[in-house]
């Protein structure tokens, strides 16, 4: 099976415009979560789709927003974007979700610098 | 605001065994504890997960008290290969359901 495929990779944007990040989770998995990665406050969960609803919210502004599509595939949205949206944005597919005993397995990321 | 905090780095040699501990004061009650590891460049590889008592796969074993509000990971015989940086995860509860709390992650240094 296909891993868990994110993109673009690499992304540069500046301040103010806006980003949409894609997600592609492992095949039969419905649940998609994105994550933030920064140097400062290390990983900290976005939110998680399952069967194209979200089930679960990490504490981020209304900046970053999120769909699923039919498909499980998902993306991600930031509008606004400052220079402390810079990261890693990290995405982690599941069979059933993130509650209880369910392994994620991630995605090896989107780099996003913001200038 | 639930803090996850483990030790933020961890020095080791070949063939000794790690014990990393993840101090989760309130999470939630169904949910499971789960470990990750993580190299330069890559997204967290899953290495163990538990509810309570002890758990033990392959490569690792989870130690989990009575209270669930630590969590000690066991890597036995390091090597190498291991360094990596170390993640616990847990479920914690709030307005919008079950927010996964990550610690801040121990980076382990392996030396021959």
């Amino acid at each position: 099976k296909a891993g868990v495929t994110q993109t673009p990779r690499y992304l540069i944007k500046t301040r103010g415009q806006q980003v949409t990040l894609s997600c592609s989770p492992i095949s039969g998995h419905r649940s998609v979560s994105w994550y933030q990665q920064t140097p400062g406050q290390g990983l900290q969960f976005l939110f998680e789709y399952f069967s194209e609803t979200q089930r679960n919210k990490g504490n981020f502004p209304g900046r970053f927003s999120g769909r699923q599509f039919s498909n499980s595939r998902s993306e991600m949205n930031v509008s606004t974007l400052e220079l402390g949206d810079s990261a890693l944005y990290l995405c982690a597919s599941s069979p059933t979700g993130t509650s209880g005993h369910n392994e994620q397995f991630f995605g090896p990321g989107t780099r996003l610098t913001v200038l | 605001l639930a803090k996850t905090t483990q030790p933020i780095s961890m020095d080791s040699y070949e063939g000794q065994e790690v014990n990393i501990t993840c101090s989760h004061n309130n999470i939630a009650t169904n949910d499971y504890i789960t470990w990750y590891q993580q190299f330069p460049s890559q997204g967290p590889r899953f290495i163990i997960q538990g509810y309570k008592t002890k758990v033990t796969n392959e490569v690792a074993s989870l130690f989990i008290p009575a209270d669930r509000k630590s969590s000690t990971l066991s890597l036995p015989r390091v090597s190498l290969s291991d360094t990596a940086v170390y993640y616990c995860l847990v479920g914690v509860l709030n307005n919008a359901g079950n927010m996964l709390t990550f610690g801040g992650g121990t980076r382990l240094m392996v030396k021959p």
